[in-house]
């Protein structure tokens, strides 16, 4: 079984802060995909990283795939109430899987207090 | 051009009845993936279904649930004599191709879920 370890499981901070989230794992992946999921919605993809070492920016949101393909952040400049919600790292190909079955990491509850 | 569309969006049930939940994707797209989110824990894998085949369906539970994705109409998720524990969030989601690089053309899009909760 490929684990995705997530982390911080909750984060709680003022608005403007900075806050990084990292999922690890053993386990080699070809993709890694961040979602972030509302209550009571689906998870909505932010971003696929594909290349060890990539670095993808979305405004403030900054992302990583490590070099080793095993482990990602999530980096979240100057946050803002608008970015509470439930984030979700999840990578495919573990195991030389050769289709998009995901493994999920547990999520961080982030809350930014105005 | 319509998302991912699960129905129902809530769904209770009693013990031992049945439970039937379905997942149309999206527009183009062949490749259906179930997964269940339990309260407080990650998403998990269930099945993977190609029209009219199962894929791997190493995540599914060895009885009770079944899935199918017909050549016509929708991908059904089944479960049979519902406990307790099966009280959860089920999520599908589509792709166009099957592929493991889920970028580009071949983007993995979640359906908003459907809520069983078993009585």
């Amino acid at each position: 079984t490929q684990l995705l370890e997530q982390s911080p499981q909750f984060l709680s901070i003022q608005e403007g802060e900075n806050l990084t989230v990292y999922c690890n794992s053993s386990s080699v992946f070809s993709s890694l995909q961040w979602y972030r999921q509302e209550p009571g919605e689906g998870p909505v993809l932010l971003v696929t990283v594909v290349t060890g070492g990539e670095v993808k920016k979305l405004k403030r949101l900054t992302f990583q795939f490590g070099d080793a393909r095993k482990d990602s952040s999530l980096h979240i400049t100057a946050a803002q109430p608008g970015d509470t919600g439930l984030y979700l790292c999840a990578g495919a190909g573990a195991g030389g899987t050769s289709y998009g079955k995901l493994t999920f990491g547990q999520g961080t509850i982030l809350t930014v207090h105005p | 051009n319509a998302g991912v569309m699960q129905n129902p969006r809530h769904l209770v049930r009693r013990r031992g009845q049945e439970a039937r939940l379905r997942c149309s994707p999206m527009k183009g797209h062949s490749h259906v993936y179930w997964y269940r989110q339990l309260p407080e824990e990650g998403l998990k894998f269930m099945v993977y279904l190609q029209k009219e085949n199962i894929i791997d369906e190493s995540g599914m539970p060895k009885e009770r649930f079944s899935a199918e994705f017909p050549k016509e109409g929708p991908s059904i998720l089944r479960i049979q004599q519902v406990v307790r524990g099966d009280s959860a969030a089920y999520f599908c989601a589509s792709s166009p191709t099957g592929g493991v690089l889920l970028s580009g053309a071949n983007v993995l899009t979640f359906g908003a879920g459907s809520r069983l909760t078993v009585l």
